[in-house]
């Protein structure tokens, strides 16, 4: 399967403690975006990378989250001191410029987090 | 603030039937209007889009209307398969913007 991947799949946690997702995507897409989903609603923007530059963050992504591209391939999206209110879905997708800049979002199957 | 708004939250459609979800948007600026697909466990899935220089795209069973001046677009699913049940979101972004912003989604379910 060649599609975006992402690890862990599902991650429960106490309240006070870091968590790290990781995304992997398409091989030869240069662009990665990171997404959260709660329950009953679209996925939210989080962040967005150009090979190893993080071009633009949400407000949404409050200073206890990270993310880093470090060689322009696979990406880690960090939470630290999780609260409750980050339990949700993380998506990461990918996208490769097209010719017409009419880029599609290749999304993966996400990360699921639960605080408690 | 929402900028997308869809409606309905969910629906029910008999097999061959018509499913019709529908979107408003409140950015002008946005000029592409793409439809996602998402199973439940998987992520969200491009079905079909549509630039608004184009008032209708179809592709198969499915079909996007656009009224530009009203600001609203909508998906039309023809002859609706029980496979087809899923949760759909629309979505509106700027071209060589990469944000995009989506709505709250549509779970639709069709019945046998």
């Amino acid at each position: 399967d060649t599609g975006v991947s992402q690890d862990p799949r599902h991650k429960i946690t106490k309240r006070g403690q870091n968590v790290t997702f990781r995304c992997d995507p398409i091989s030869e897409h240069n662009r990665l975006y990171w997404y959260r989903q709660t329950l009953g609603q679209g996925p939210e923007f989080l962040t967005y990378f150009q090979n190893e530059a993080q071009l633009e963050k949400s407000r949404l992504l409050s200073d206890r989250f990270s993310a880093e591209r470090p060689k322009g391939s696979f990406s880690t999206l960090e939470i630290q001191r999780t609260e409750q209110g980050d339990s949700a879905m993380y998506l990461c997708a990918s996208s490769a410029r097209a010719a017409n800049d009419q880029e599609t979002q290749y999304f993966g199957p996400g990360t699921r987090l639960l605080v408690l | 603030q929402q900028q997308v708004k869809q409606s309905p939250q969910s629906l029910i459609v008999q097999k061959g039937g018509i499913s019709i979800i529908n979107c408003a948007y409140e950015n002008t600026a946005f000029d592409y209007f793409p439809w996602y697909q998402q199973f439940p466990g998987k992520g969200p899935a491009l079905l079909i889009a549509i630039r608004p220089d184009v008032s209708e795209k179809k592709e198969g069973r499915f079909t996007i209307s656009f009224n530009k001046s009203a600001k609203q677009f909508s998906l039309h699913i023809m002859d609706s398969q029980p496979g087809d049940s899923a949760t759909y979101f629309c979505a509106a972004n700027r071209i060589g913007y990469q944000k995009v912003t989506f709505g709250t989604g549509t779970k639709l379910q069709v019945i046998p």
